[in-house]
């Protein structure tokens, strides 16, 4: 159980396209997704929170504008990276919690992003 | 300053070698605390959930404990499939949403 996917695990754009990334819960309804981003060596560092069904709350620093998170239904959030620059290339996983009152995310495998 | 550190950064055990992982932590009120194991290229792998000091899990060759301080991850007679990178978050009270603070992780290497 606590099966979390995301798609696509490794992608390559150009400078200037946008990417979206998909986060899905396969077997639990996530009421609570979350968007991490890590650098090698790094703590992971949470990006954002998303409630499904209402505007995703954005960590200090973030860009709403750039990184653009839907949490349309309970088992899918997806995170747009817009005009993408080489910066933007880093290793982004998202988590997602039940409404069960458990405290525990489950994280899927990641996406690999390169922008050249 | 960092609300959870975890020591050391790197560790390498032979094969059978017990030894533990730390992780301290400094929020003011903790919520819970979380192990996950982290494979290279992949996303964190939940563990364990402690929420009270004294309060101890095992899974397999793995035990968490926690303190009001600290937790730590003891690890017996692990095998070369346990070489991964081990990371401890905290939630705390009043913490936006539920949101979990991570360590830098701990990266075990075990030799055969």
């Amino acid at each position: 159980g606590a099966v979390v996917s995301q798609h696509p695990s490794r992608v390559i754009c150009k400078s200037g396209t946008s990417v979206k990334i998909e986060c899905r819960s396969l077997d639990f309804q996530a009421t609570t997704m979350f968007w991490y981003r890590q650098f090698p060596k790094k703590s992971l560092m949470l990006m954002a929170t998303s409630n499904e069904g209402s505007k995703a709350t954005y960590e200090q620093g973030v860009e709403k504008d750039k990184f653009l998170i839907n949490h349309a239904s309970l088992t899918l959030s997806t995170l747009t990276v817009t005009s993408a620059h080489p910066e933007d290339s880093s290793f982004y996983i998202c988590s997602a919690r039940d409404g069960t009152g458990r405290s525990e995310q489950y994280f899927g495998p990641g996406t690999r992003l390169t922008v050249t | 300053e960092d609300q959870v550190t975890q020591s050391p950064e790197a560790l390498r055990l032979q094969e059978g070698e017990s030894s533990s992982l730390n992780c301290s932590y400094t929020v003011s009120g903790l919520r819970g605390l979380f192990w996950y194991r982290q494979d290279p290229g992949k996303g964190p792998e939940f563990l364990f959930t402690l929420y009270s000091a004294g309060e101890e899990k095992e899974k397999e060759r793995l035990k968490a404990t926690l303190t009001k301080k600290e937790s730590f991850l003891h690890i017996t007679a692990p095998k070369p499939e346990d070489s991964a990178t081990y990371l401890c978050a905290v939630q705390e009270y009043g913490g936006s949403q539920g949101n979990l603070i991570f360590g830098k992780g701990t990266k075990l290497s075990v030799k055969p």
